[in-house]
């Protein structure tokens, strides 16, 4: 059972450097979200997507950008890393309703240096 | 405005006994679910209990139970016969949206970092 999955778990930038956060689901969730987590803080909700070609902007979106083709991958684009984009991604995922659990991967690790 | 509250960043629990983490919130919605997710070393982040507001009867799963007390806006958590593996990170969460299309994010507190003492 895959779930939910992110890659990379590490990775350092440079500032002014761009990549590409992964997620792919396989539980056919329709819902998805991207959550940042800074240290002794709770998660904050970037960007979050209610179905293939459907996106909107959460608490944290600016830095950032997603998209959704199918409705199993949710990537995160970061064009230009600054330092205060250092944190913890999570990616998670949840089925139909919106109250449903969010199930989420197991995160990544990015520092923008 | 939604708000989750944690006020306790850290709580420590001998061995086999009892622990009780906090939780406010503030939803002006009549009807949401709450949650408690458990955040090992490992990073994952993994659901413990959820309640729904509509719901009277305070949700159990083995070990966990909730005292949900909905006029006061709170939602604490009680870990019976603690164990080493239940040592974590907690979070709260509030889902403030069932019943209305306004919103579909989930709030977060910051966290009880809970310590099981062998």
């Amino acid at each position: 059972n895959a779930g939910v999955t992110q890659t990379p778990k590490f990775r350092i930038l440079k500032i002014g450097q761009s990549m590409t956060l992964q997620c792919t689901q396989d539980m056919n969730h329709n819902y998805m979200y991207w959550y940042r987590q800074d240290p002794g803080m709770g998660l904050k909700l970037i960007y979050y997507s209610v179905g293939a070609g459907i996106t909107d902007k959460g608490e944290v979106p600016n830095g950032y950008n997603v998209s959704r083709s199918t409705t199993e991958d949710f990537p995160l684009r970061l064009e230009l890393a600054a330092p205060s984009q250092t944190s913890v991604y999570f990616c998670a995922s949840s089925y139909g309703q919106r109250v449903q659990p969010q199930h989420f991967g197991d995160g990544t690790r990015l520092s923008i240096l | 405005a939604q708000t989750v509250t944690q006020s306790q960043p850290e709580m420590s629990v001998q061995e086999a006994e009892t622990v009780t983490l906090s939780c406010t919130y503030d939803t002006s919605e009549s009807d949401y679910y709450l949650f408690w997710y458990k955040q090992p070393p490992s990073r994952q982040m993994i659901l413990v209990i959820r309640q729904e507001a509509y719901k009277q009867q305070n949700a159990t799963e083995n070990r966990f139970s909730v005292n949900f007390q909905k006029a006061a806006k709170s939602f604490s958590l009680k870990i019976s016969d603690s164990q080493l593996g239940d040592a974590a990170m907690y979070f709260c969460a509030l889902d403030p949206s069932r019943g209305s299309n306004s919103e579909d994010q989930f709030y977060f507190g910051t966290g009880t970092s809970l310590t099981v003492i062998p």
